[in-house]
């Protein structure tokens, strides 16, 4: 089964933007009928679905979120991308990404620890 | 806001074991919307199952989901060394889709 991979600094200060990038192998990012999904867990507690964007551009985000989020989507590169600006120590998480289908996320990233802190 | 709860929070078991876990959900969920996750310390959600009771690609038999409305259940039949891990359930009925916290299975 194809893997996809987060990409991104591990260490974010607060107030700052948290930018990561989700890399998709094979042809599925460009040709396929996809949702791709960023999701989040923080430390020792359950996950949140942050946002989606398809193929197009198009996006719809976690309404506790969308005031902060922007995502996009590089078709030739096979990625796609999250920005999360004016972050605070309550978005210290493990980060993953995850294709999403008929709202089903499968398969996932590994994930990608992301500590905001000065 | 779809809340989504498990209980029991942590199941003590032995290997062979049958496991039941539940997921209840605030409101109630249309089109059997629901999937199970495991997930092992250190990796990321591998799916289990989806709209309630179809099983993933590769997921073995002993893994079996049922219910319907706002009482959802994952039946482990007899638990393998492997099984032991965190499960969560996702609502994906209503937006934004939401996870529970999850039952943690545990070597009794």
């Amino acid at each position: 089964q194809e893997q996809l991979q987060e990409s991104g600094p591990g260490l974010v200060r607060p107030s700052e933007t948290l930018s990561l990038t989700c890399t998709v192998p094979g042809d599925s990012l460009r040709g396929g009928d996809y949702y791709w999904s960023w999701l989040r867990q923080p430390p020792g507690k359950g996950l949140e679905w942050i946002g989606y964007i398809f193929n197009s551009g198009a996006t719809f985000f976690n309404p506790s979120l969308k005031r902060r989020l922007t995502m996009s989507i590089d078709t030739a590169k096979s990625q796609f991308s999250l920005r999360l600006k004016s972050v605070t120590a309550a978005d210290t998480a493990v980060y993953y990404c995850a294709r999403d289908t008929a709202a089903i996320f499968d398969p996932w990233g590994p994930g990608l620890l992301v500590t905001v802190s000065s | 806001e779809t809340v989504v709860t498990h209980s029991p929070v942590t199941l003590s078991l032995s290997p062979g074991e049958r496991a039941t876990l539940s997921c209840m959900t605030s409101q109630t969920i249309r089109s059997n919307s629901i999937a199970w996750y495991q997930q092992r310390p250190g990796q990321a959600p591998r799916l289990l199952i989806y709209h309630t009771s179809t099983r993933a690609t590769g997921i073995p038999d002993r893994f079996s989901g049922s219910g319907a409305g706002t009482d959802f259940t994952l039946t482990i039949s007899r638990l393998e060394p492997e099984d032991f891990a965190v499960y969560f359930c996702l609502q994906y009925g209503s937006s934004p889709r939401t996870f529970g916290q999850g039952t943690k299975v545990e070597v009794k």
